[in-house]
């Protein structure tokens, strides 16, 4: 079975620049999460879709950060513009019975 | 709000000797409790969950951890490190029935694992 794929691997930006990261979750995960993790830091979840329904996004910084799930299978996430503090691991991860299923991420660094 | 909490930033080991892993949680309501390994440049690799029954739980590569409810505790151990080991491990904690019920995961901050020869 494939598993969560992410893409870009790294992205290296300037503060103010836009940048978006793609994930393609496993066939047949309803539910895609959406996680922040800063060097030295465990995960910090931003977003939770349902099939292509927002769960939860309470921590999610709307000024600057979007998601989206079309049709209910990719997503993006986007930082515009980004901010230094923004410089991160995004980790994608699907879910099905009590397990979560991470992809490998995307390392953004902020310059 | 649910939390946990891993006490120490890093655990050194001799390859051979049991090792343990501490975590410690707080939830409202009853738990669901997990063990996660990140490898350098990987994504998090599940290792065991803890969902209800036996409160010794087995996962992957001889891993097992042990749910103390009275002690909200769930301690990751190996009974022979293997150098192999050497990666950071994340514990996390699901809230099943308290005010945060849901499929969020609240993670630790992690334990880098150090298993020397």
């Amino acid at each position: 079975e494939a598993g969560v794929a992410q893409s870009p691997r790294y992205k290296i930006i300037e503060k103010r620049q836009s940048v978006a990261f793609w994930c393609n979750p496993i066939s047949g995960h309803a539910t895609l999460y959406w996680y922040q993790q800063i060097l030295g830091q465990g995960p910090k979840l931003l977003i939770q879709f349902q099939n292509n329904g927002v769960v939860d996004d309470s921590q999610l910084p709307k000024d600057r950060f979007s998601a989206e799930r079309l049709k209910g299978v990719d997503s993006t996430l986007k930082i515009q513009p980004a901010k230094l503090e923004d410089s991160a691991v995004y980790l994608c991860a699907t879910n099905l019975y009590n397990e979560q299923f991470f992809g490998p991420g995307t390392r953004l660094t902020v310059l | 709000a649910q939390s946990v909490a891993q006490p120490e930033d890093q655990v050194n080991v001799a390859e051979g000797n049991p090792l343990t892993v501490k975590c410690t949680y707080s939830v409202s309501g009853n738990p669901y409790l997990f063990w996660y390994v990140q490898y350098p440049n990987r994504g998090l690799q599940f290792l065991l969950k803890y969902i209800t029954g036996d409160n010794l739980v087995k996962g992957s590569y001889g891993f097992e951890a042990e749910f103390n409810k009275s002690q909200t505790s769930f301690h990751l151990k190996k009974p022979s490190a293997l150098v192999s080991d050497s990666a950071l491990y994340f514990c996390a904690v699901r809230d099943v029935e308290g005010d945060n019920a849901g499929n969020m995961l609240t993670f630790g901050g992690g334990t880098r694992l150090m298993v020397k020869p």
